[in-house]
């Protein structure tokens, strides 16, 4: 069964101070790791692609990268206005069915303070 | 640019209650889902659709039925409301099902069954 965890659960930082969200994934076969970020009340949006180890994706403040195990995402000097629950889902390539399930994680809520 | 929509935001039931949360994406996107979330746990894909015509069902299907007749419209009927159903239900949407990891999100129906 694919399993994606997130952590760390909830993160506060302060602007500018920089840091990094982890998911770590279980799949037979990784097809695509996804990064999405939600807002309040809202759905989430998405960030990044990312197909194969080594690989990695940058916009604005975010940057993410793949190991064969798990998935970073690098925040850089961040604004209060990065405060959101980012969302990590992996597609897992599934013999005789569909390819199209994403296993998504519970998230991180990162904080940043002014 | 709409992008996708969602009604009602905001829905009561009473238990054994049926009803239709509607979808409808303008982007010409071939592929549709439906997800629902629930507090400490990962989005969960109920059904999806590759096409207009062509559905299927995704992690968690039971009590929950779909259609797909426009590529526009993709409704999700609640067929007996339960507690358990209690969620926030996001459609999401994109360019074809070979991105299904890419997806673009409704702002959300959240669903209280009593």
């Amino acid at each position: 069964e694919d399993q994606v965890t997130q952590s760390p659960e909830a993160l506060r930082l302060q602007e500018g101070e920089s840091s990094s969200l982890n998911c770590s994934y279980t799949v037979s076969g990784l097809r695509g790791l996804f990064w999405y970020r939600q807002d309040p009340g809202k759905g989430p949006e998405f960030l990044f692609t990312l197909y194969s180890a080594g690989e990695e994706k940058e916009k604005e403040r975010l940057k993410a990268t793949l190991t064969k195990k798990e998935s970073f995402l690098h925040i850089t000097a961040p604004k209060p206005e990065d405060s959101a629950t980012y969302l990590c889902a992996v597609q897992a390539y599934q013999s005789g069915g569909s390819n199209y399930k994403l296993t998504f994680g519970k998230g991180t809520l990162l904080t940043v303070n002014p | 640019n709409a992008g996708v929509t969602q009604t009602p935001k905001f829905q009561v039931l009473k238990t054994g209650q049926s009803m239709t949360l509607q979808c409808a994406q303008d982007m010409n996107h071939e592929y549709m889902s439906w997800y629902r979330q629930d507090p400490g746990m990962g989005l969960r894909l109920i059904h999806y659709s590759v096409g207009a015509g062509i559905t299927d069902q995704g992690e968690v299907p039971n009590g929950y039925n779909v259609s797909r007749s426009t590529t526009e419209d993709f409704p999700l009927r609640l067929l007996s409301a339960a507690p358990s159903q209690t969620s926030v239900y996001f459609c999401a949407s994109s360019w074809t099902s070979g991105r299904a990891g890419e997806l673009f999100f409704g702002e959300g129906s959240r669903l209280t069954v009593l």
